[in-house]
């Protein structure tokens, strides 16, 4: 699976829109990108996924550029439950033989300030 | 409501004394997967199931077990636990291994052993 970069930490403010970037250069065309997070130890929370095109759901938006090098995940109204830690994971639907398990980096620390 | 249920969500015990930390979901996904998460090292794969009766080595198999009878549950057994065990661990299920369908992870065990 591709690797992905996300920064280490980033604050919003409650209300206002929460960007969390993700550079995932070396992507292969079967790779999917999925967005999932973490509050404190509790277990990974699956946010949304794509391919190419870009996606909404009750929870947020992903958007992938064109050259699916990168992607932005936006929670449009950041609340103090959304305090977490976020993580962009690359992985194929089908990679031949594979344990298809997800291989979580350090993700992004989101903290939502008041 | 779709769940993973991991059972138990703590566990304090002592070296040797085997210990089986229970997983089930009842959404009729054919793949199941067990992590573990430290400090510094992220999640780690330890075992898979791609089906009932299929499973497989992840990443840090060793001093665990798992089976596969049913389809909604995966079991994972430490047959003589050790303290470098002690580890928060998550059951994770998806609807098929080839699939880019995201996987559902359960609330998570603590197992602290003395």
């Amino acid at each position: 699976d591709a690797k992905t970069t996300q920064p280490t930490s980033m604050d919003c403010a409650e209300g206002r829109a929460a960007n969390l970037p993700c550079n995932h250069s070396t992507i292969s065309g079967n790779e999917y990108v999925y967005w999932y997070r973490q509050i404190h130890s509790q277990g990974p929370q699956y946010i949304i996924h794509g391919l190419k095109n870009n996606e909404t759901n009750e929870m947020a938006s992903l958007i992938i550029t064109e050259d699916r090098k990168s992607s932005t995940l936006i929670l449009p109204h950041a609340t103090l439950r959304d305090t977490a830690v976020y993580y962009c994971i690359v992985s194929a639907s089908y990679s031949g033989a594979g344990s298809y398990q997800l291989t979580f980096g350090k993700g992004t620390k989101l903290s939502v300030i008041p | 409501e779709a769940q993973v249920t991991q059972n138990p969500r703590y566990l304090i015990t002592v070296t040797g004394k085997k210990l089986t930390v229970t997983c089930s979901q009842n959404m009729n996904h054919e793949y199941m997967s067990w992590y573990r998460q430290d400090p510094g090292l992220g999640l780690r794969q330890i075992y898979y199931s791609m089906n009932v009766e299929v499973t497989d080595k992840g990443d840090v198999p060793e001093g665990y077990k798992v089976s596969r009878k049913e389809k909604r549950n995966f079991p994972l057994i430490l047959e003589s636990p050790s303290p470098n065990q002690t580890s928060l661990y998550f059951c994770a299920s998806r609807n098929r291994p080839y699939s880019n369908q995201p996987q559902h992870f359960g609330d998570g065990t603590r197992l602290s052993i003395l």
